[in-house]
């Protein structure tokens, strides 16, 4: 089936500095992909809605200027965590969609820790 | 609107015993059902869904789910559970005309040997 591929899987910054995770679609384009954020044993709350070549599309709450979302290819979307701290500390989880298959696939997430 | 029930946060079976998890779901337009199960620091994993057609929906590892259009419910059942089906379980539904998908708050599964 296809495959959806977040990287990295860990990582672990100091307070005041940006991450950039990545979600890649590996053998299928996608359009447009979602990004989850997770606490601890709780729900995936999605946080935006990424669409490539526009502006993505956020869920009430979200702060846009503290998650920057770039979909510049069909195949790359990626989410960067701006001046993080440490409440940013989550499991972000990436999907994206195929369209011609109608699925929504997950990548494996990424753990981020801000000390 | 959309919106998922799992009104149990954990089920503890005995291995061997059958499994059932249970979701409610609320959606506008024709619901698609999911089920994704997900282990410690892991992704989800799909398990199954539904789209239309039967009811009773057949998906990985022996898990299978009733739709009921009248009670509005998707529960996942499996007749023998085993330990390794020990993990958080995701109820989901979206509409037909939407790839959103909405969660419900998981339900931790312990099996015990």
């Amino acid at each position: 089936g296809a495959v959806v591929s977040q990287h990295p899987s860990w990582v672990i910054c100091k307070s005041g500095t940006s991450v950039k995770i990545e979600c890649r679609s590996l053998d299928f384009q996608a359009t447009t992909m979602f990004w989850y954020r997770q606490f601890p044993k709780q729900s995936l709350m999605l946080m935006a809605t990424s669409n490539e070549g526009s502006k993505a599309t956020y869920e009430q709450g979200v702060e846009k200027d503290k998650f920057l979302i770039n979909h510049a290819s069909l195949t790359l979307s990626t989410l960067t965590v701006t001046s993080a701290h440490p409440e940013d500390s989550s499991f972000y989880i990436c999907s994206a969609m195929d369209r011609a298959a109608g699925e929504l696939f997950f990548g494996e997430g990424s753990r981020l820790t801000v000390l | 609107a959309q919106s998922v029930a799992q009104p149990e946060d954990q089920v503890n079976v005995a291995e061997g015993n059958p499994l059932t998890v249970k979701c409610t779901y609320s959606v506008s337009g024709n619901p698609y059902l999911f089920w994704y199960v997900q282990y410690p620091n892991r992704g989800l994993q799909f398990l199954l869904k539904y789209i239309t057609g039967d009811n009773l929906v057949k998906g990985s590892y022996g898990f299978e789910a009733e739709f009921n259009k009248s009670q509005t419910s998707f529960h996942l059942k499996k007749p023998s559970a085993l330990v390794s089906d020990s993990a958080l379980y995701f109820c989901a539904v979206r509409d037909a005309s939407d790839y959103k998908l909405s969660f419900g708050a998981g339900t931790t599964v312990t099996v015990r040997a």
